[in-house]
């Protein structure tokens, strides 16, 4: 079982925007900003997409977007694109211990 | 941009100690930038942090593995390893290593080795 909370599934049009949602406590996503995501391309190496809640990585399209509301961040894809269909993940600082808690994943679907 | 590839035994028997190599190119695990994770991830279950090391050799462990872990750096070859003893079907799991530059995000990660525990 997760730390975090992220749904199963989301899927969209290409050129649509989809947002996945990940849903932790004050002990980690609500009390600091040390939020990331990752895409995750079965059998290739995951991939930092978001990190510091906000921040992307050089290289990283501009149609990836986080954000963050009290114990809940998210990850907006605009202009979804074939390529972006992937497993995506959350993690987060915790201060419960264990450092860092992730999310289940959740599965991008592009119609 | 670093690189990271696992190697290892995909199949350990209970009990016994499951050994497992990172090694990097693109940079050098010596730099005081970078600290060196492993995470895993158990069959239909979510990514877990299992411990890092620091460019001097500094660790840090999950408290949940920590009395079975050792993570070190082999600076000669650039690679750093995972030993984890005593063994159960619950450990079973894709293992990933990954690079750490800022603050509780991981730059780089490799792709992954399923690893086994069975008799």
């Amino acid at each position: 079982q997760s730390a975090l909370t992220q749904p199963a599934s989301v899927s969209g049009s290409p050129g649509q925007s989809i947002t996945i949602s990940c849903a932790g406590a004050f002990s980690d996503v609500g009390g600091y900003n040390y939020v990331s995501w990752y895409q995750h391309h079965p059998g290739k190496a995951p991939k930092l997409m978001i990190y510091e809640v906000t921040n992307r990585p050089s290289g990283v399209s501009n149609r990836f977007s986080g954000s963050k509301s009290g114990n809940t961040a998210s990850l907006t894809i605009s202009g979804l694109q074939a390529e972006d269909e992937a497993d995506y993940y959350c993690s987060s600082y915790t201060s419960s211990g264990t450092r860092c808690v992730f999310g289940p994943g959740t599965k991008v679907t592009v119609l | 941009q670093l690189q990271l590839q696992e190697s290892g035994s995909r199949l350990v028997k209970p009990s016994q100690t499951l050994s497992l190599t990172c090694a990097v190119s693109g940079g050098s695990i010596s730099n005081g930038l970078y600290s060196w994770s492993w995470l895993r991830q158990p069959p239909g279950k979510g990514l877990e942090w299992i411990g890092y090391v620091y460019h001097n050799g500094i660790t840090q462990y999950n408290p949940s593995l920590k009395s079975r872990v050792t993570i070190s750096l082999d600076k000669s070859k650039n690679q750093f390893s995972l030993n984890l003893n005593s063994v159960t079907a619950a450990d079973t799991a894709v293992y990933y290593c990954a690079s750490e530059t800022g603050y509780y995000h991981f730059d780089y990660w490799g792709q992954g080795t399923l690893v086994t525990v069975s008799s």
